[in-house]
């Protein structure tokens, strides 16, 4: 069964950074992209970043580009997100999701999702 | 930057009735466009792929239709579990980009 688990959110104060991981199991890691999806408190799905199977391929949004930076352990099985500069409107529950490529942009697994609350 | 609409923005139907939302890409995205289901208080779940395929273990009653820049999601016959926020997703033009999405519940 496929499983993937975010952890590392929590209350940050503007301007300050965060480092969230995605710890996956249930399948072969190193197969497959991952990506960060964010929600906005009762807002809709924004794509935040997403990582080829190899690393080799790397991309963000708009929004947070150069301010965040994903990454990835295959050996560990494991995702992250590293958050900086973080500001109020980076509100949001991040969830970890698995693309069904190696590169790709076709999600099939979602997390449960993290909760980061930018906040003085 | 590419820009997708959907509509309606929500919609109240009753159990067994056809509902039908529309998402729409201000340029042509092909058929590279998925649509997904989120009910509340739970992650996203991927439903039709490719703008109409069916993922696998997904009711029949679901289906997808349409490509360029026009596209419909269809649920045959409503069904209580099917209450829901319905999301379309594109991914010709980077960054993939969700729609705003639509609401369902039932009447």
């Amino acid at each position: 069964e496929v499983q993937l688990v975010e952890s590392g959110g929590g209350l940050v104060q503007p301007g300050r950074s965060l480092r969230l991981s995605c710890a996956a199991s249930g399948f072969t890691f190193d197969d497959y992209a991952m990506h960060w999806v964010r929600q906005a408190p009762g807002k809709g799905l924004e794509w935040v970043s997403g990582i080829s199977w190899n690393s080799g391929s790397i991309g963000y949004a708009d929004s947070v580009k150069g301010r965040f930076t994903i990454s990835r352990d295959n050996a560990k099985n494991s995702l992250y997100l590293q958050m900086n500069s973080l500001r109020a409107e980076d509100t949001a529950l991040y969830y970890c999701a698995k693309d069904v490529y190696s590169s790709g942009w076709r999600f099939d697994y979602w997390g449960q999702g993290t909760l980061v609350t930018v906040s003085s | 930057d590419i820009q997708m609409t959907q509509s309606p923005s929500s919609l109240s139907a009753s159990v067994g009735d056809r509902v039908t939302i529309t998402c729409q890409a201000s340029q042509d995205i092909s058929n590279y466009l998925n649509w997904y289901q989120q009910k509340p208080g739970k992650a996203p779940k991927l439903l039709i792929y490719d703008a109409s395929n069916l993922e696998t273990g997904v009711p029949s009653r679901f289906s997808g239709s349409g490509s360029g820049t026009d596209f419909t999601f269809t649920i045959s016959s409503l069904q209580p579990e099917d209450i829901a926020t319905y999301y379309c997703q594109q991914y010709d033009n980077l960054p993939p980009l969700f729609g705003p999405g639509t609401k369902v519940d039932i009447k």
